[in-house]
C-alpha cells in the first residue's frame, strides 16, 4: 500500500524567504504525486501535479515541485513566499492498478508567514 | 461556477444520535469522493462513487456508516449511531470524467462534525 510522509509539521519563514516543504513517499511503481493546499476553513486546492515526464513541475501562486526517484521524495518550493501563502499543505500519492484514482494524503506541514 | 456545496458547514450531536452530511458537487461532474479529515491528519477516502455507482467503499466503516448518490449527483453521507471518535470534518470532493486519469478533485469547505 502507498503512504505519505511530511517530515516537518510546522514550518515558519519570514515573508520573502524561500521555502520547501519536504515530502517522501512509498510506492511499488511510478506514482501520481501532488500537492494540495488547504486554507482555514476551506476545502483543499490543488497546486501542482507529477504524472510523468519532466520531473520539475510548475504549479499555481509560483510554487514548484521536484520529482526525484532516487530519493522517493516529492519537495514543494517556492523562491518569495507571501504573507498570503500561510496556510496548510497536503502532499498525497495516487495509486495504480485496482487502487486506481485513491489518493493517500501526508499529514500535513503547516506555514506561518512572518512580516 | 459554483463550487462544491457542502452541509451543514457545522454540526453538534450528542453520541448515539444519527447525523447526516449532504454534498452538491460542481455540475457534470460524474466522480464523488467523501473523505474524513481529523485534526492534525491529512484526509482519508471513505467512499469513491463513479455516478450513481459506489466503487470504492473499502474504508467506509459499514456498521454504522452509510452514504447514497441518487441519480448520479447530490450524495449524502450518514453517521447512525455517532460516536466520540467520530467528531472530523468530512470534506466531500468531485472531479470530472470517469476516473480513467487523476483529473484533479475540487473539495467542498467540509463539515465539521462535534460530538459530545
Amino acid at each position: 500500500a502507498q503512504s505519505v510522509t511530511q517530515p516537518d509539521i510546522h514550518i515558519t519563514v519570514s515573508e520573502g524567504a524561500s521555502l520547501e516543504l519536504r515530502c517522501n513517499y512509498s510506492y511499488g511503481a511510478t506514482p501520481y504525486l501532488f500537492w494540495y493546499v488547504q486554507s482555514p476553513g476551506q476545502g483543499l486546492q490543488l497546486l501542482l501535479k507529477y504524472f510523468s515526464g519532466d520531473t520539475l513541475v510548475q504549479g499555481i501562486k509560483g510554487f514548484e515541485a521536484e520529482f526525484k526517484r532516487s530519493q522517493s521524495s516529492f519537495n514543494l518550493r517556492k523562491p518569495s513566499v507571501h504573507w498570503s501563502d500561510a496556510a496548510e499543505y497536503f502532499c498525497a500519492v495516487g495509486a495504480g492498478g485496482t487502487s486506481y484514482g485513491k489518493l493517500t494524503f501526508g499529514q500535513g506541514t503547516i506555514l506561518t508567514v512572518h512580516p | 461556477e459554483a463550487g462544491v456545496v457542502q452541509s451543514p458547514r457545522y454540526k453538534i450531536i450528542e453520541k448515539k444520535q444519527p447525523v447526516a452530511f449532504w454534498c452538491n458537487p460542481i455540475s457534470g461532474h460524474n466522480t464523488l469522493y467523501w473523505y474524513l479529515q481529523n485534526l492534525g491528519q491529512g484526509p482519508e477516502l471513505l467512499i469513491r462513487y463513479e455516478n450513481e455507482e459506489a466503487v470504492d467503499d473499502s474504508q467506509l466503516p459499514k456498521d454504522r456508516f452509510s452514504a447514497e448518490r441518487l441519480k448520479g449527483v447530490d450524495s449524502t453521507l450518514k453517521i447512525q449511531p455517532a460516536e466520540l471518535g467520530d467528531s472530523a470534518v468530512y470534506l466531500c470532493a468531485s472531479s470530472p470524467g470517469d476516473g480513467s486519469s487523476y483529473n484533479e478533485q475540487f473539495f467542498g469547505p467540509g463539515t465539521r462534525l462535534t460530538v459530545l
